[in-house]
């Protein structure tokens, strides 16, 4: 089945970029997610990419995936103190209707 | 629309006893999920539904059960609680499938001791 690995934490300093980083095991993977928790809620999609695509960018971030090497990674530009949260990367199992979920990172944004 | 909502938001349970985590959504959506979130380990699926009446397990289904009696709810019985059932369960819901964009819950946190 799908196993997902990223990082636990990132830290960094406000109005510098943050890049969060993912690997995933399946490359029958369709999709692949970031979801964002803030803290005491549930998750929230951030963003996706589909598997045939290299980059996709949505306003402050840039979402990059290397399917040779099943490697996601989430940039967030100009990172503000409203950025901090956790960051799960997600992929659904292929040939199962699963979507499983990386341990999260917390990312901590500092003045 | 109230989404996804789950009662209790709190529960602390003695080791052995039973209880269910309640789950209900209001999109009309087919696909139902239940995860657990522990410190270091993101979070796992116990169990998912893809409509009424059919329900499949997940990662980490052992000591919980699921039944799907209508679209709106899912909810997620403890048989005998255990102190590693210690956690905080969301409950998520999709219009079809693991691959479109999951709603989630509130969370609930259960403790048992």
């Amino acid at each position: 089945g799908e196993d997902v690995e990223q990082s636990l934490f990132l830290s960094v300093r406000e109005g510098d970029s943050s890049v969060i980083n993912c690997t995933y095991t399946d490359s029958s993977s369709t999709y692949l997610y970031w979801y964002k928790q803030e803290p005491g809620a549930g998750l929230q999609l951030l963003t996706y990419i589909f598997s045939n695509m290299d980059m996709k960018q949505d306003q402050r971030l840039t979402v990059l995936l290397n399917k040779k090497d099943k490697h996601l990674s989430l940039r967030i530009a100009d990172t503000q103190t409203g950025d901090s949260a956790i960051y799960f990367c997600a992929a659904v199992s292929g040939g199962y209707n699963k979507l499983i979920f990386g341990a999260g990172t917390r990312l901590a944004v500092h003045p | 629309n109230a989404g996804v909502t789950q009662t209790p938001k709190f529960q602390v349970l003695k080791t052995g006893q039973s209880m269910t985590l309640q789950c209900a959504q209001d999109m009309n959506h087919e696909y139902m999920s239940w995860y657990r979130q522990d410190p270091g380990m993101g979070l796992r699926l116990i169990h998912y539904s893809v409509g009424a009446g059919i329900t499949d397990q997940g990662e980490v289904p052992n000591g919980y059960n699921v039944s799907r009696s209508t679209t709106e709810d899912f909810p997620l019985r403890l048989l005998s609680a255990a102190p590693s059932q210690t956690s905080v369960y969301f409950c998520a819901s999709s219009r079809q499938g693991a691959e479109d964009e999951q709603y989630f819950g509130p969370g609930t946190r259960l403790t048992v001791t």
